[in-house]
């Protein structure tokens, strides 16, 4: 198994850009969630989901959009990235089965806004 | 809503020796899981151990074990025999059980292992 990855490692946009940052997981997990990590902060929750076609906001929702198509797949929409944007971003999955389940982190992509 | 506080923004060991690193938390709640996670600086985030908060049995794994304090809300995480691949950034997070396994974490203490 892959786990979770995420792509890319590293980006770096103008004010106003769009893009998208991409999430998988091959272990068949139901629930998947977005973080930010910014200096002094420790992670802050922005969307989640607990399966395909359900997604719900978090504490900063704001700025992003999200989806959920398939089970496997989680992608972060940024519409129009502003320097507040600034930070690393961690995927998560885990089992929506026996609620002591943890959270499979991926190795999280460091975007920076211009 | 729930908070977690984590007051030390750095912390060094000597290396064999052991450390304690503090977390309190706030919640309503009677039910939760509570976690401490270690992130080296390939920034990979490592659970540590994981506490039941039913569980009067503090956790522990292998040499890493924790004080919970459920009245004083309060989680710390002793390591002990400190290595120097210990060395890392270690959030404090909360978990209400039930919910969709969204965390609430700490805003970290920065561990160094002196050799």
């Amino acid at each position: 198994n892959a786990g979770v990855t995420q792509t890319p490692k590293f980006q770096v946009l103008k004010t106003g850009q769009s893009m998208t940052l991409q999430c998988a997981q091959d272990m068949n997990h139901e629930y998947m969630s977005w973080y930010r990590q910014d200096p002094g902060m420790g992670l802050r929750l922005i969307h989640y989901s607990v399966g395909a076609g359900i997604t719900d906001q978090g504490e900063v929702p704001n700025g992003y959009n999200v989806s959920r198509s398939t089970t496997e797949d989680f992608p972060l929409r940024l519409l129009s990235a502003a320097p507040s944007q600034t930070s690393v971003y961690f995927c998560a999955s885990s089992y929506a089965g026996a609620s002591y389940n943890e959270q499979f982190f991926g190795p999280g992509t460091r975007l920076t806004v211009l | 809503a729930q908070t977690v506080t984590q007051s030390q923004p750095e912390m060094s060991v000597q290396e064999a020796e052991t450390v304690t690193l503090s977390c309190t938390y706030d919640t309503s709640e009677s039910d939760y899981y509570l976690f401490w996670y270690k992130q080296p600086p390939s920034r990979q985030m490592i659970l540590v151990i994981r506490q039941e908060a039913y569980k009067q049995q503090n956790a522990t794994e292998n040499r890493f074990s924790v004080n919970f304090q459920k009245a004083a809300k309060s989680f710390s995480l002793k390591i002990s025999d400190s290595q120097l691949g210990d060395a890392a950034m270690y959030f404090c997070a909360y978990r209400r059980r039930g919910s969709a396994r969204q965390l609430t974490f700490g805003s970290g203490t920065q561990l160094t292992v002196l050799p």
